[in-house]
């Protein structure tokens, strides 16, 4: 059982748009920073977003990422068949004293 | 470009002590801005934190494993370490070494509010704990 809960799965067309949403707590989403990684099966996550919302250098800006409260949320545009991947979120836990991941959220485009 | 890449036994026996390195190429594993740590996805879950170590020694945990684990960086070889003892079954993953830059806001009140993430990732090593 993952701390941040994240949708299992989300799925849309080529060249539309997706929201992931990762929701937590005051002990963590709520009061640290957030990032968000994609990971393609059988290789390495990569970094896709960092502190709430800054992209890391040869992120697309069709990539975004928002906070509000105790959630966060991943946006992606112009959806690619690249794009296909699991996408996690991770922040620190205050109370837990440690990191701590979402679940994860298979992405489907169809 | 910064580089790591992990490496050890791939197969461990139950009970026995996982290790495995990192070798860093790319970066100085005592630069300040920089935690260095380790993440494992278990066979077709998520993903893991282990915990962190920075150039001085001092480390973070995740206490879940806290009382199995040691991370440690060598300095002049520019390298960390994972030790994983009283392995299991469930112990069985793929290993990932990663960077994690950092800092840190006072909030109003007193607290603190944390900034840790993975910027770069080695590709991973598999380790199975099998008898």
């Amino acid at each position: 059982q993952s701390v941040l809960t994240q949708p299992p799965s989300v799925s849309a067309a080529p060249g539309q748009m997706v929201t992931i949403s990762c929701s937590g707590t005051s002990s963590n989403i709520g009061r640290n920073y957030v990032s968000w990684y994609q990971q393609v099966p059988r290789t390495a996550p990569k970094l896709l977003i960092y502190d709430n919302n800054k992209r890391p250098s040869g992120i697309p800006d069709r990539v975004s990422g928002s906070k509000s409260g105790t959630s966060v949320t991943l946006g992606i545009t112009g959806l690619q068949t690249g794009d296909e991947a699991n996408y996690y979120c991770g922040t620190w836990d205050s109370s837990l004293n440690s990191y701590v991941f979402g679940s994860g959220t298979n992405l489907t485009v169809l | 470009q910064v580089q790591l890449q992990e490496s050890g036994p791939g197969l461990v026996k139950p009970s026995e002590t996982l290790s495995l390195i990192c070798s860093v190429s790319g970066d100085s594993i005592t630069s300040s801005f920089y935690y260095w740590g380790w993440i494992r996805q278990s066979p077709g879950q998520g993903l893991e934190w282990i915990g962190r170590v920075f150039y001085t020694g001092s480390t973070h945990y995740n206490p879940s494993l806290k009382s199995r684990v040691t991370l440690s960086a060598d300095t002049s070889k520019n390298q960390l370490s994972l030790k994983l003892g009283s392995v299991t079954a469930a112990d069985t993953a793929v290993y990932y070494c990663v960077r994690e830059p950092f800092f840190d806001d006072l909030l109003p009140g007193g607290d603190r509010s944390y900034s840790y993430y993975m910027d770069v990732w080695g590709t991973g090593t598999t380790v199975t704990v099998s008898s």
